[in-house]
């Protein structure tokens, strides 16, 4: 059962347009919730996370929206750049155990940035 | 501040070996969490390590295991490698294993098993 959905797996978009990645997830106890972003032979960089207080958090070009009511989260990218074009992973944090919290992963959206 | 580290980058091995990955984390970082990525697959979670204890596992059979050192270092070891085997293994670490800890991956290792 998957907890953590990227619907698309692919998003083409121009450069210097606005790129939006889904993420939803079914699990209320997730509170904290983290983008990354993937290139090819690298390890996952981290991007920008949101805590299940917010609802908008943003960082330059990126803002991650959260609807805790839809259990939907989203990455905006404005402008979309050539150099983004990367996987990009939603990630979603909940209590396990102890003081233990877990992070479970989406399968990832490839985002290809047209120039 | 040096990022995570992971050697060995790649690694070939055949059918019924065992191999051994390791991984050293930011400096002060204390937990560190092992993920296996193949194609079409998001990560999935190995098990996660805090101050040399296993916190928590994913599902995956007794033929993975791992360990940490006190110096934070962690290893992952496969044993009776299988053609399924055969993925990108990230290791990632954190200062702690609490709530809002943002985890740092490095590069991988990638195993081939043939």
């Amino acid at each position: 059962d998957q907890q953590v959905k990227q619907n698309s797996p692919s998003l083409s978009v121009q450069e210097g347009r606005i790129s939006i990645l889904n993420c939803d997830y079914t699990n209320s106890m997730f509170d904290y919730f983290l983008w990354y972003k993937k290139y090819p032979a690298e390890g996952p960089t981290f991007l920008i996370s949101i805590s299940s207080i917010k609802d908008k958090n943003e960082d330059g070009r990126f803002t991650v929206f959260l609807n805790k009511s839809a259990k939907h989260l989203s990455l905006h990218i404005v402008p979309s750049q050539p150099g983004d074009s990367a996987v990009y992973f939603c990630a979603a944090s909940a209590f396990s155990g102890g003081s233990n919290y877990k992070l479970t992963f989406g399968k990832g959206t490839l985002l290809t940035v047209n120039p | 501040k040096a990022g995570v580290t992971q050697t060995p980058r790649y690694l070939i091995k055949t059918r019924g070996q065992q191999v051994t990955l390791s991984c050293s984390p930011i400096s002060g970082h204390r937990s560190v969490s092992w993920y296996q990525q193949t194609p079409g697959q998001g990560l999935q979670f190995l098990f996660e390590y805090f101050s040399e204890t296993q916190r928590n596992k994913g599902n995956f059979p007794g033929r993975f295991s791992g360990r940490q050192f006190s110096n934070s270092r962690s290893e992952m070891n496969v044993s009776t490698l299988e053609l399924g085997d055969s993925a990108l293994y990230l290791c990632a670490s954190s200062f702690g294993a609490g709530a809002g800890e943002t985890q740092y991956f490095g590069p991988g290792t990638r195993l081939l098993v043939l």
